[in-house]
């Protein structure tokens, strides 16, 4: 699977939208980008996940650029139940999760 | 509808102990997952059972064995503990071969500590 690179840390504003940058510049065309988040060393929880189009669901949006070799996943309305590790995830159909050691992302009032 | 749960929440061994971690799920998925996390690191994958009868290993499993006892439930077991397995152990399953959609629910994890 392809490694990624994700920044260390992030702040964000409360209210603000917050946006985490993924490079997955090795990424094959079977893989999908996913996103976890882990809450206060709680077990990580599914955000979203893509292919090639943009996706969104009721907690964010997933940005994939045309070449695939990079993603941003937005959250529009941050909250502080939002301050967590997100973790940016490439992976093959039947393949591993390898998790990265993710952006920690601090929501500031 | 529990979702994963694993027991216990917190352990603390001596080295040379053996202890057995234990994980279910009740959405009757096919795969399930052993993962350690040690401070400010990612997850890494222990072992993995991808159908009920089948383990295999995966980045880290030295020091470790499971158990697919059947399709609930996959244990864990460090036969002869060393300060080196002190970390957070989570467990996951996912419904695998739903296509390449392959959401991996985690359960709260088990934080161990090996003196």
């Amino acid at each position: 699977d392809a490694k990624t690179t994700q920044p260390t840390s992030m702040d964000c504003a409360e209210g603000r939208a917050a946006n985490l940058p993924c490079n997955h510049s090795t990424i094959s065309g079977n893989e999908y980008v996913y996103w976890y988040r882990q809450i206060h060393s709680q077990g990580p929880q599914y955000i979203i996940h893509g292919l090639k189009n943009n996706e969104t669901n009721e907690m964010a949006s997933l940005i994939i650029t045309e070449d695939r070799k990079s993603s941003t996943l937005i959250l529009p309305h941050a909250t502080l139940r939002d301050t967590a590790v997100y973790y940016c995830i490439v992976r093959a159909p039947g393949n591993q999760f390898y998790f990265g050691t993710g952006t920690s992302l601090t929501v500031i009032p | 509808n529990a979702g994963v749960t694993q027991t216990p929440k917190f352990q603390v061994l001596k080295t040379g102990q053996s202890m057995t971690l234990q994980c279910a799920q009740d959405m009757n998925h096919n795969s399930m997952y052993w993962y350690r996390q040690d401070p400010g690191m990612g997850l890494r994958l222990i072992y993995y059972s991808a159908s009920e009868g089948t383990t295999d290993k995966g980045e880290v499993p030295n020091g470790y064995n499971v158990s697919r006892l059947n399709k609930r439930e996959f244990s864990l077991r460090l036969e002869s503990a060393a300060p080196s397995q002190t970390s957070v152990y989570f467990c996951a399953s996912s419904e695998w071969g739903r296509g390449s959609y392959n959401e991996q629910f985690f359960g709260p994890g088990t934080r161990l500590t090996v003196l």
